[in-house]
C-alpha cells in the first residue's frame, strides 16, 4: 500500500492499557494522518501531522495523543484504551501539493 | 458540519453490467473530489478523482461525473467484474479546511452477482 506500512496488524488489548500503534512510511511525504472507521460513521479524522513534531487534532481526538520525531514515522497512543476505542485504524499520508491521501492497510484494535 | 453522502448503502449488478454508484455533497465550496475502493480487510485504495472545473473524467473502465449545480458526483464501472466487489466511498475537499480537507462518505457496497 504505496509505502506505507502500518504495524501491529491486529491488536487485543485491556480497558486501561496503553496502547501504541505506529505507521512507517517511505515516500517521505510530508503530511501524515490517523484515521478511525466505524460501521456507519465511515473514515474520520483522529490527528494529523504536517511536519516533524507538528500535529493537529482532527474530529474525533479525544482519548488519543500522536507523536512524529521522524518524518517517516508518525505513532498514534492510546494513553488507557476504551471500549469505544475498539475500531480499524489507518494511517494515510499525503504530498506536499497534492489532495489524494494514500493509506496503509490499517490496524484492527479490539479493546476488551 | 457539512457532510459528504452516500445515496444507497448496497447496489447488486450483474457481472458484465455497468454499475452506477452515486455520491451527494453539501459543501459548495469543494473544489476536488475523490472516489476509493476497500476491498474487505485492506485500506481504501485511489480509484479517480476529478477537479470542480471538469464535468467528467475517464481512467480504465471508470468514469467519473460531477454535477455542480445539484451537488452530485457519480462513478460508473463499465462491464463490473468479480473483482469489483469492494465498498465505494467518495471524498469531498475543501481547502478552507486546513491541512486535512476531506471530508468522506460512509460508502456504498457494491456486489457482483454471477
Amino acid at each position: 500500500d504505496a509505502g506505507i506500512t502500518q504495524s501491529p496488524r491486529h491488536k487485543v488489548t485491556e480497558t486501561g492499557t496503553p496502547v501504541t500503534l505506529r505507521c512507517h512510511q517511505t515516500e517521505n511525504h510530508r503530511y501524515m494522518y490517523w484515521y478511525r472507521q466505524d460501521p456507519g460513521h465511515g473514515l474520520r479524522l483522529i490527528h494529523y501531522s504536517y511536519g516533524v513534531k507538528d500535529t493537529d487534532k482532527g474530529e474525533v481526538s479525544d482519548g488519543y495523543s500522536v507523536s512524529r520525531s521522524k518524518t517517516e514515522d508518525f505513532l498514534l497512543t492510546l494513553e488507557s484504551a476504551t471500549s469505544s476505542q475498539t475500531s480499524v485504524y489507518f494511517c494515510a499520508i499525503r504530498d506536499r501539493g497534492a489532495e489524494k491521501l494514500l493509506f496503509g492497510s490499517g490496524t484492527q484494535l479490539s479493546v476488551l | 458540519g457539512e457532510s459528504v453522502g452516500l445515496h444507497l448503502p448496497t447496489l447488486s449488478v450483474q457481472e458484465g453490467d455497468n454499475s452506477i454508484i452515486n455520491c451527494a455533497y453539501s459543501n459548495s465550496a469543494s473544489d476536488y473530489f475523490i472516489w476509493y475502493k476497500q476491498e474487505s480487510g485492506k485500506g481504501p485504495q485511489f480509484i479517480i478523482d476529478i477537479r470542480s472545473n471538469m464535468d467528467k473524467r475517464q481512467g480504465q473502465r471508470v468514469t467519473v461525473l460531477l454535477n455542480k449545480t445539484v451537488k452530485h458526483l457519480s462513478l460508473q464501472i463499465a462491464a463490473t467484474q468479480p473483482g469489483d466487489s469492494a465498498v465505494y466511498f467518495c471524498a469531498d475537499l475543501n481547502r478552507g479546511g486546513g491541512a486535512d480537507g476531506l471530508t468522506f462518505g460512509k460508502g456504498t457496497h457494491l456486489i457482483i452477482q454471477p
